[in-house]
């Protein structure tokens, strides 16, 4: 089984505070990585995917860079908010032969807890 | 709306006994997962499945059956051979590609009586 790993586990950081978590996975046979904000008493929804190394990607406040030769992906928040007070979940794409379908798996999350 | 509806939100079960999970979509996803969360870890598959009447174990899927018959449908049963099957169980869909977002339902809240 892939390790995929986050870090940090949890974090809190005070209202306006820029912040960023890291996600590492195995760099060889790299498809895809993805990134999914899961608020409480909600289901997960996905911020990005990603596929190329470089890439970088952005969502208002929300960004990411990716890199696959090295194997980590960084996801920044500019100017914290309450409402982004959620778990940040990363997952890397684990291919069926030389298929671009199969499965994710999952990090464990970086929990965000944002102090007005 | 499109999305996907899980059902029940809580559900108990009795030792030795199998319980079935609802999940069904109405985004003609043609690929459909099954995972499991404990506290303190990530989500781990169970099953997924590619295409109707086709699907595959995913990292944990001793104790779990599936099936798919119909696209918009992926059942699963908890059968009495889990021992631990007190979790949160979360169902998602996609379009079935990597680069294609997975799309998640509400989850289930499994607890044993």
């Amino acid at each position: 089984i892939l390790n995929v790993e986050q870090s940090p586990q949890s974090l809190h950081v005070q209202e306006g505070d820029s912040t960023n978590f890291t996600c590492s996975f195995p760099s060889s046979n790299f498809y895809a990585l993805h990134w999914y904000r899961w608020e409480t008493a909600k289901s997960p929804k996905a911020l990005f995917v990603m596929t190329l190394n470089g890439d970088e990607k952005k969502k208002g406040r929300i960004s990411a860079t990716l890199n696959t030769k090295e194997g980590y992906s960084y996801l920044y928040i500019k100017g914290s908010q309450p409402e982004d007070s959620a778990t940040y979940l990363c997952a890397s794409a684990v291919g069926v032969g030389s298929s671009n379908t199969g499965k994710l798996i999952f990090g464990q999350g970086t929990t965000l807890q944002v102090k007005p | 709306d499109g999305g996907i509806t899980q059902s029940p939100k809580y559900l108990f079960r009795k030792e030795g006994q199998n319980v079935t999970l609802s999940c069904e979509q109405n985004l003609n996803h043609d690929a459909m997962y099954w995972y499991r969360q404990d506290p303190g870890q990530g989500l781990r598959l169970i099953y997924y499945s590619q295409i109707v009447n086709d699907f595959q174990k995913g990292d944990i899927a001793e104790g779990y059956s599936v099936s798919r018959e119909k696209k918009e449908s992926f059942p699963l049963t908890v059968t009495s051979a889990q021992k631990n099957p007190t979790a949160f169980y979360l169902c998602a869909s996609s379009r079935g590609t990597f680069s294609q977002p997975q799309h998640f339902g509400d989850g289930t809240r499994l607890s044993i009586l």
